[in-house]
């Protein structure tokens, strides 16, 4: 059974930093491509970014919207997705979804939510 | 950015019944390897986004074939038949054919 469980949420600060995390299990995590997709309340999904797998050289692609201020990255051998944010602004405040991606984000983990104030 | 236009916003259906969800995007989501990467999704109240159908027409592993998704192009359609209580939710369109990756509005799905 795929799993994906985020982690690493809360409340941060303006200009602040925060790392997700998302571990996965039921699925050779080493193979498929990777997305963190957020959700602010009441608002439609937004992707942010998507690391392909070692075959691919672990490329990435950003929305325009985060490049520059998130990272994201991935762990093989642990099995875990992460997320670097920085310079957190109170537009980043939603829930945080990592996804196993295979054309489109097929599975989605339940979310760790982020709360961007002062 | 490729901008997801779905309509209706919301919808009420009665038990048993049948309804259409519209999807259209700003520019032609065929790939360049000939996909077209559009995608369906439902957000059951409290729960993360589940895929229903990809590549257009193809149901998601365990989706029932209530759920059927046609179109082409920039027009795309996802029929639910014989609704059923566990069908209500925000449903959603994707494209994953452009970076980035986008979403429709959403559509709210209520049962009389």
């Amino acid at each position: 059974e795929v799993k994906l469980l985020e982690s690493g949420g809360g409340l941060v600060q303006p200009g602040g930093s925060l790392r997700l995390s998302c571990a996965a299990s039921g699925f050779t995590f080493a193979d498929f491509y990777m997305s963190w997709i957020r959700q602010s309340p009441g608002k439609a999904p937004e992707w942010l970014s998507f690391i392909r797998n070692k075959a691919n050289s672990y490329t990435t692609e950003y929305n325009p919207s985060v490049k520059g201020r998130f990272t994201i990255s991935r762990d093989d051998t642990q099995n875990v997705l992460y997320l670097q944010m920085n310079t957190l602004r109170a537009e980043d405040t939603a829930i945080y979804y990592c996804a196993k991606h295979r054309g489109v984000p097929d599975f989605w983990g339940p979310g760790t939510m982020v709360t961007v104030s002062s | 950015d490729v901008v997801m236009t779905q309509t209706p916003v919301s919808l009420s259906v009665s038990l048993g019944g049948q309804v259409s969800i519209s999807c259209r995007s700003s520019q032609s989501l065929v790939h360049n390897n000939g996909n077209t990467y559009l995608s369906w999704y439902l957000q059951k109240p409290g729960q993360s986004p589940q895929l229903l159908i990809y590549k257009v027409s193809n149901r998601f592993s365990g989706i029932s074939d209530r759920f059927s998704g046609s179109g082409s192009g920039t027009d795309f359609t996802l029929k639910i038949s014989r609704v059923e209580p566990d069908d209500l939710g925000v449903y959603y369109c994707g494209q994953g054919t452009q970076y980035p990756l986008t979403f429709g509005s959403g559509t709210k799905l209520e049962i009389k």
